[in-house]
């Protein structure tokens, strides 16, 4: 049973581009959730993705927006990368509304 | 006030001790707390799911919840030195229900 996969797991940008990351669910799951772990913090929620559509917000800028497929698949998209959006990007998935979710490896993203 | 707070060590225990981590909360709303264990550069992996109050045992570790006091602790029994990873606190409920709030992270070293 695949777990929930993220690619790439390591990305380096310049300030000012834009960038894609990927999540493949763990079997069986709908729900995707994204989140951002800063060095030495705990995770914090950008959004999360339910039958296509964002369910849920957390407070990040619009230049953060996300895209679920119709495999429960989810893209998480950040636009003018700024220094402070490098961090770990983690990827989580549930079933339905279910709370119990499993983690992604995450992508390191680097802004320089 | 964070909603959740945790409190980040660093937690540094001999083999074989008991090691309890803590964690407190705000928001009368949650009901799910869970326990995530993350070691260094890698993605958070579920350790303990419980609803409500309450005392949860899967082997060396007890999740205990006491909503009236707004505050979770996790006991590991027997520590070893594979343990020595962050330990992330996790909560969800109400409004925020599906959004995973999560404490700073305890940082545990178990030395042989």
């Amino acid at each position: 049973d695949a777990g929930v996969t993220q690619s790439p797991t390591h990305l380096i940008k310049t300030r000012g581009q834009q960038v894609t990351l990927r999540c493949s669910p763990k079997s069986g799951h709908d729900t995707v959730s994204w989140y951002q772990q800063a060095l030495g913090q705990g995770p914090q929620f950008i959004f999360q993705y339910y039958e296509e559509e964002e369910r849920q917000r957390g407070n990040f800028p619009d230049r953060f927006s996300g895209h679920q497929f119709p495999n429960y698949s989810s893209e998480l998209n950040v636009n003018a990368l700024l220094l402070g959006d490098s961090a770990l990007y983690l990827c989580a998935t549930s079933v339905g509304r279910g709370t119990e979710a499993f983690f992604g490896q995450g992508t390191r993203l680097t802004v320089v | 006030q964070k909603e959740v707070e945790q409190d980040p060590g660093p937690l540094s225990v001999p083999e074989g001790a008991i090691v309890s981590l803590n964690c407190t909360y705000s928001n009368s709303a949650f009901q799910y707390f869970m326990w995530y264990r993350q070691y260094s550069r890698k993605g958070p992996e579920l350790l303990m799911y419980t609803y409500s109050s309450g005392n949860k045992e899967d082997g060396r570790f007890t999740a205990q919840v006491d909503k009236s006091s707004k505050y979770i602790s996790l006991f590991i029994r027997d520590s070893q030195p594979s343990d020595s990873a962050t330990y992330l606190c996790a909560m969800s409920g109400g409004t925020s229900y599906g959004k995973l709030t999560f404490g700073q992270g305890t940082i545990l070293t178990v030395h042989p």
